[in-house]
C-alpha cells in the first residue's frame, strides 16, 4: 500500500530553520513527481514546491522562493524540505503529496492521489 | 485569499442532496484546466474524491459527482450520510501562475 509519512515539524522561532522529511513506501520517488503542500490553520491547502520524477525540474511558490529547498534521496526513497528564514505566516501543517499529471485540451493537468498525514510547523516567538 | 472561491459552509439533512460550488476565472477553470475535489476529515490529510472534473477514484461511491462549466465547477453529494460531514476543497491549475496548482478555500459540510 502506498504510504507517505512526514516528520520533522515542531516549534521554531521566527528566522529559524527546520528540515522536513517524507518517507515513501510501496513506490519509488524516481517514478513520480512529488510536491509539498501546506495548510495554515483554518485555511485551504497551498502548493509550495515541486520536484520532477527525474529531479531535473524544481519549482517553488513565490511565498517560499529563496527560503525553502526541496530535495530527495533516492536510496532512502525520501523527500525533504529545508525551510530557512521562517516567518510566522509559515505556520501550517505540511504535507507531501504524490502528483498525477496528464495532458488534455492543450493543458497539463495535475492532481494529488496520495498525501501524507502531515507534520505541524509552528513559527512563533 | 484563495484563487478559487467556495462557500464557507453548506448543510443538509441525511438523505438529501447538496452541492458545493467552486468559482474560478479565465486563467484557471475558464482556461480549460480540469477541476479536482478532495475531502478532508478532521485531523486528517485531504483525500482525492474526484479527478478530471467528474471521475471518481476506486472506492468513492457514486453518490459523489461533479461537473464543470465555464469558469466554475460544482460537487454534488446525494443521499447524505453522517460520515460525509467534512471539509471539501476544489483544486485546479492557473496559467497566470505558470500552470501551478491552486486550491479553493474549502467548504465545511454539516449533516444536520
Amino acid at each position: 500500500e502506498v504510504q507517505l509519512v512526514e516528520s520533522g515539524g515542531g516549534l521554531v522561532r521566527p528566522g529559524g530553520s527546520l528540515r522536513l522529511s517524507c518517507a515513501a513506501s510501496d513506490f519509488a520517488l524516481t517514478t513520480y513527481h512529488m510536491n509539498w503542500v501546506r495548510q495554515a490553520p483554518g485555511k485551504g491547502p497551498e502548493w509550495i514546491s515541486y520536484i520532477s520524477s527525474s529531479g531535473a525540474t524544481i519549482i517553488y511558490a513565490e511565498s517560499v522562493k529563496g527560503r525553502f529547498t526541496i530535495t530527495r534521496d533516492s536510496a532512502k526513497n525520501s523527500l525533504y524540505l529545508q525551510m530557512n528564514s521562517l516567518r510566522v505566516e509559515d505556520t501550517a501543517v505540511y504535507y507531501c503529496a504524490r502528483e498525477v499529471g496528464y495532458d488534455a485540451n492543450a493543458n497539463y493537468h495535475v492532481y494529488y492521489d496520495y498525501w501524507g498525514r502531515g507534520t505541524l510547523v509552528t513559527v512563533s516567538s | 485569499q484563495s484563487v478559487l472561491t467556495q462557500p464557507p459552509s453548506v448543510s443538509g439533512a441525511p438523505g438529501q442532496r447538496v452541492t458545493i460550488s467552486c468559482t474560478g476565472s479565465t486563467s484557471n477553470i475558464g482556461a480549460d484546466y480540469d477541476v479536482h475535489w478532495y475531502r478532508q476529515l478532521p485531523g486528517t490529510a485531504p483525500q482525492l474524491l474526484i479527478y478530471g472534473n467528474n471521475n471518481r477514484p476506486s472506492g468513492v461511491p457514486d453518490r459523489f459527482s461533479a461537473s464543470k462549466s465555464g469558469s466554475s465547477a460544482s460537487l454534488a453529494i446525494s443521499g447524505l450520510q453522517a460520515e460525509d460531514e467534512a471539509d471539501y476543497y476544489c483544486q485546479s491549475s492557473d496559467s497566470s501562475l505558470g500552470g501551478n496548482v491552486v486550491f479553493g478555500g474549502g467548504t465545511k459540510l454539516t449533516v444536520l
